[in-house]
């Protein structure tokens, strides 16, 4: 599976969008961009993930660069539960193997 | 009601003690894995099964075991536990759609072997 490098940490003011980069420059052509987060040692929560086309479902937006490599999440309006260590994880579909977690992004809602 | 349960969610045991960790779920998926995260790591695989029949070692297998008892149902046991099994351990569960097998992780454990 791909490498990905994440800013280790961000904030946000509280109803704006934040926008959590991701580059993934060696990401092969079945390989999908999926996002998790996790809130305070509670377990992973999937949030999105796509191959090439954006993507939107009621928690985010996933923006993929037409080269495919380099994506955004965005979380179009922030609130203080939104708080939590987003990951960015590129991964071949349907393999059954794990996903691997690496440190991800520490996003801080603030106030 | 939450589609993937773990039990207990805390437990304080002692070194070479037998632990059994379950996970229960209703999202109707074959696939089961265990993880254990220790603190500022990401996630290590312990032990994954597709179906009832099949069981299959991850990353860090050794010291742990599983029992697939049904469809629904994903054990793991620590037979004889040490202070370094002290961690969060994840269930998670998934399925195959549209050529993607999203993984969807429980609450957690947390264990603590004194």
């Amino acid at each position: 599976d791909a490498k990905t490098t994440q800013p280790p940490s961000m904030d946000c003011a509280e109803g704006r969008a934040a926008n959590l980069p991701c580059n993934h420059s060696t990401i092969s052509g079945n390989e999908y961009v999926y996002w998790y987060r996790q809130i305070h040692s509670q377990g992973p929560q999937y949030i999105i993930h796509g191959l090439k086309n954006n993507e939107t479902n009621e928690m985010a937006s996933l923006i993929i660069t037409e080269d495919r490599k380099s994506s955004t999440l965005i979380l179009p309006h922030a609130t203080l539960r939104d708080t939590a260590v987003y990951y960015c994880i590129v991964r071949v579909g349907d393999t059954g193997n794990q996903f691997y977690f690496g440190t991800g992004t520490s996003l801080t809602v603030i106030p | 009601d939450a589609d993937v349960t773990q039990t207990p969610r805390n437990r304080i045991t002692k070194t070479g003690k037998r632990i059994m960790l379950e996970c229960s779920q209703t999202k109707g998926h074959d696939r089961m894995y265990w993880y254990r995260q220790d603190p500022g790591l990401g996630l290590r695989l312990i032990y994954y099964s597709f179906d009832v029949k099949d069981i299959n070692k991850g990353e860090i297998s050794d010291g742990y075991s599983v029992s697939r008892q049904a469809q629904a149902k994903f054990s793991l046991s620590l037979e004889s536990a040490i202070p370094n099994q002290t961690a969060l351990y994840f269930c998670a569960t998934s399925g195959v759609d549209k050529r993607t097998d999203t993984q969807y992780f429980g609450p957690g454990t947390r264990l603590t072997v004194l």
